[in-house]
């Protein structure tokens, strides 16, 4: 069963308009992140959290909010999507004394 | 801040011909190291990491080499199959930092093998 789950899978928005990305971990784990991804740059970090109700901003995060309810989920919003945030979205955990990361399916954004 | 290069694809093999994948990361503390593989329609997934400096990691037939002296993780298999076409990425990560496992990646290089 998989253990990090991401929905929905696909997504089709409109420019200016509210995208939430939504992911769901059963790994216990008090590390989530949120990665996009674009050829030629690889994974790039958004935010991150490593509690409930706590977020902490990555490498790229202008552009995207994000929220963290619970230990086991943890969202991406983006108040109002631009042509340049077309891209795949990766949500990722890991263990607070860890080093590796477990990814979710992704989800293919898709703004026109 | 912290950077991995790696060999830019895309990369096309036969089955059975050896693999060589580059990476080099520049970073000021003493990362863990890691590579993962990535196949279409799925996210990222660990193949193998190494936490010490000189030791070497091994997953599946893969392996690498933590060079401390010259920051390199260079990926290698000596036979490749159809069936390792993916994308792999380099990654390393920061021993002491605030952000858990933070991960920095290469831009990733897509390999072939040709049946």
């Amino acid at each position: 069963e998989a253990a990090v789950t991401q929905s929905p899978r696909s997504k089709v928005a409109v420019t200016g308009g509210k995208v939430t990305l939504s992911c769901h971990q059963t790994n216990n784990h008090d590390y989530m992140y949120w990665y996009r991804q674009d050829t030629g740059h690889g994974l790039r970090l958004i935010h991150y959290s490593y509690v409930a109700d706590s977020t902490e901003k990555g490498d790229i995060p202008d552009g995207y909010k994000a929220s963290r309810p619970s230990q086991e989920n943890f969202s991406l919003i983006l108040e109002l999507a631009s042509l340049s945030q077309t891209a795949v979205y990766f949500c990722a955990s890991s263990w607070a004394g860890g080093r590796e990361q477990y990814f979710g399916p992704g989800t293919r954004l898709t703004v026109l | 801040g912290d950077s991995v290069t790696q060999t830019e694809g895309p990369v096309t093999l036969s089955e059975g011909t050896s693999l060589t994948v580059n990476c080099s990361y520049e970073t000021k503390q003493y990362p863990t190291l890691f590579w993962y593989v990535q196949y279409p329609g799925e996210g990222p997934q660990l193949l193998f990491k190494v936490p010490k400096a000189n030791e070497k990691g091994s997953n599946r037939g893969f392996e690498a080499t933590y060079n401390k002296e010259a920051t390199s993780f260079h990926l290698q298999k000596a036979s490749v199959q159809e069936s390792d076409s993916a994308v792999y990425y380099c990654a390393l990560s920061e021993t002491n930092n605030n952000a858990g496992a933070k991960l920095t990646f290469g831009g990733g290089t897509r390999l072939t093998v040709r049946p």
